[in-house]
């Protein structure tokens, strides 16, 4: 079975500080994503990545950058955490057919 | 713009009835249609799916079906358990691997 691990899993910052959530797969599946929970807007792609150093944007893309060096590793970095960012963050790979997404446990970050 | 819509926040059945979950979509590009249910502090987790050249997908006690010239989608639960009470997401692709996803609808099954 697919694994993934999200670090942290929880993390209260100040404004402006920057921040990195990590996202671990034990596997060698091609596609990763990072999507945003909220209240009232469902889950929203911020970033996706089809490989080794090869990302696309997602719907709320701005204030986020993401980086895959590894085939296992999918960082998502707030340069300069925002209010607005405090959300549930939750980290998915591909594992089998088109659109069906494995998704990790979720990072909770709250922006203070 | 929302590409992907529910429109019911909530829905509440009794157990043994059938729930049904409704979703519209507005882009035509879209090709590929999914569910996902999600527990409270869970990632959301793959239900059933549906491709455009299909009405109808069924998986044991869940069944998608699809209306391309309506742009709707729905989930039939039969019969509904305690257990399938959860955020319930459909979401939509086209060509390219961006999955977009509805806001949710809350199903609470009542014992």
């Amino acid at each position: 079975d697919a694994g993934i691990t999200q670090s942290p899993r929880h993390k209260v910052t100040e404004t402006g500080t920057p921040v990195t959530l990590r996202c671990h797969q034990t596997e060698n599946h091609r596609y990763m994503y990072w999507y945003r929970q909220d209240p009232g807007h469902g889950l929203r792609l911020i970033h996706y990545s089809y490989g080794v150093k090869d990302t696309d944007k997602g719907e709320v893309s701005d204030g986020y950058s993401v980086s895959r060096s590894k085939t296992e590793d999918f960082l998502l970095t707030l340069e300069s955490a925002t209010s607005s960012q405090t959300s549930v963050y939750f980290c998915a790979i591909r594992p089998r057919g088109p659109g069906e997404l494995f998704f990790g446990e979720g990072s909770r970050l709250t922006v203070l | 713009d929302q590409q992907v819509k529910q429109n019911s926040p909530s829905l509440s059945v009794q157990e043994g009835r059938i729930s049904i979950l409704n979703c519209d979509y507005t882009n035509s590009m879209f090709d590929y249609f999914l569910w996902y249910k999600k527990y409270p502090a869970e990632g959301p987790t793959f239900l059933i799916s549906i491709s455009s050249i299909k009405d109808k997908n069924e998986d044991g006690r869940f069944t998608v079906f699809l209306n391309k010239s309506a742009k709707h989608l729905s989930l039939h639960i039969v019969p509904s358990q305690p257990g399938d009470s959860a955020v319930y997401f459909c979401a939509a692709k086209g060509g390219s691997e961006k999955l977009v996803f509805g806001k949710g609808t809350k199903l609470t099954v009542n014992p």
